[in-house]
């Protein structure tokens, strides 16, 4: 069984807008880990934001948020008043355990199209 | 954020030979450091786990004796991807971590052509 799961291949959006990433996760430990990447066409793997599974507040970073909702299992990334140079794939993910030295697991992805 | 490096960024090999793909943190000390396998238009995929000094753990279905990973240092982890065959044409990503900081730094990748 997939322990992320991406929902959406592809979504496109217009340029300003606020666009919203599903992720839902699976895992039996009650330490975890929730990551989201942005994987641009060069290939390099982005950090954009954690969150933490007892963290009490959904993280933010700039103009991304995670909308932590611990009880569906649901970590969506918001990114408000998106930007032509947002455009690329994007990578839930989540680390089981307590180490931040333990293996991270992605799910599929969503490529994001921002359209001027 | 920490500094990972890989080398080469990329590699054209004939089918049969070996390739090293190297993968250094630059600014901190991994003490883990993972291998990830990325096909075109597809998610990272999870190789093997390394840690300083000791064997490297791999994923089921990942073949040990094809792909060696040696971690001889903090800051360096090796894979070598022997006897190459077309199929294993791909990019492959690492990332190092260490105790004390909570997200994985990620190299910038190596695209694998196998002729």
């Amino acid at each position: 069984a997939q322990k992320i799961t991406q929902t959406q291949p592809g979504m496109f959006v217009q340029e300003k807008e606020a666009v919203t990433l599903d992720c839902t996760y699976d895992t039996s430990d009650p330490s975890y880990g929730l990551f989201w990447y942005k994987q641009p066409s060069s290939g390099e793997m982005i950090f954009l934001i954690y969150q933490g599974s007892y963290d009490q507040q959904n993280a933010t970073e700039g103009r991304y948020s995670l909308n932590f909702q611990k009880a569906r299992k649901s970590a969506n990334l918001v990114i408000s008043a998106s930007q032509l140079g947002d455009s690329a794939m994007y990578f839930c993910a989540m680390r089981e355990g307590r180490g931040w030295d333990d293996k991270i697991i992605f799910g599929k992805g969503t490529r994001l199209h921002i359209l001027p | 954020g920490a500094v990972v490096s890989q080398h080469p960024s990329w590699v054209i090999c004939k089918s049969g030979t070996s390739v090293k793909i190297e993968c250094r943190s630059l600014d901190f000390q991994a003490t883990t450091m993972f291998w990830y396998r990325q096909f075109p238009k597809q998610s990272l995929m999870l190789m093997a786990t390394s840690n300083e000094g000791s064997k490297a753990t791999y994923e089921q279905g990942v073949e040990k004796d094809k792909f060696l990973i040696n971690h001889a240092s903090l800051t360096l982890s090796t894979l070598t991807v022997t006897s190459a065959h077309p199929e294993d044409s791909s990019f492959y990503i690492c990332s190092g971590a260490s105790g004390s900081q909570k997200e994985q730094f990620f190299g910038p990748g190596t695209r694998l052509t196998v002729l």
